[in-house]
């Protein structure tokens, strides 16, 4: 079983500037099947990045996923107050069971 | 507009069973999996099961292998999750979830989530 540790626990930065997690696999996660989501206080995970690198549908081009095998990159440029949330890395495959969440990271916007 | 509406939750003793319901709405329901994916008070998303688009087959969380039953009607665009012999580590938001594409062999990302059902399970 693949275990995803996200780094780090949490990030403070301010408006404008750039946000960079790490998501990393116990082992390689097959095809990039890794997804990214945020999260706001009270509301359900909503998807930004599938393929390790595609945006999901609305997604502002401010949110930029990248990485392979077992190391992957969440980057959130110009950081906005409405940025602040946890960020949840996710992988997936061709088995239900390959479903695995990291413990995420919460990004504060000071 | 993709819909996806959640009930069923509540508080249940030890022991007791739940049955939750996801109704969804604004897509070709059939033509998708789905799953149901809990989040404890303070902690991160649990996958717990999943289920084709026709039906045939589900797959379970090892924590809730044998007590969960998932099943849907396609006729009426809904899904169910039947709980049983309930524990005070199931207690969670609940949430009905839609993977982003037509099953083409993968069991995909999650593009949709409702808005959750809470299951509280304490004496």
């Amino acid at each position: 079983e693949v275990v995803l540790t996200q780094s780090p626990g949490t990030l403070s930065l301010s408006p404008g500037e750039r946000a960079t997690l790490s998501c990393r696999g116990s082992q390689t996660v097959t095809s990039n099947y890794l997804a990214w989501y945020q999260q706001k206080p009270g509301q359900a995970p909503r998807l930004l990045i599938y393929g390790a690198s595609s945006r999901a549908t609305g997604i502002p081009d401010r949110f930029s996923g990248s990485g392979s095998g077992t190391d992957f990159t969440l980057t959130i440029s110009r950081l906005e107050p409405e940025d602040s949330a946890v960020y949840y890395c996710q992988k997936y495959g061709r088995s239900a069971t390959m479903y695995t969440f990291g413990q995420g990271t919460k990004l504060e916007i000071k | 507009e993709v819909q996806l509406l959640e009930s069923g939750g509540g508080l249940v003793q030890p022991g007791g069973s739940l049955r939750l319901s996801c109704a969804a709405s604004g897509f070709k329901f059939s033509d998708y999996a789905m799953n149901w994916v809990r989040q404890a008070p303070g902690k991160g998303p649990e996958w717990v099961s999943h289920i084709f688009g026709g039906g045939d087959r589900s797959y379970y969380a090892d924590s809730v292998k044998g007590r969960f039953t998932l099943s849907r009607d396609n006729s009426n665009n809904t899904m169910f999750l039947q709980m049983n012999s309930l524990r005070a580590e199931d207690t969670a938001v609940y949430y009905c979830v839609k993977d982003a594409v037509p099953y083409n062999g993968v069991c995909d990302a999650f593009d949709v989530w409702g808005q959750g059902t809470v299951v509280t399970v304490s004496s």
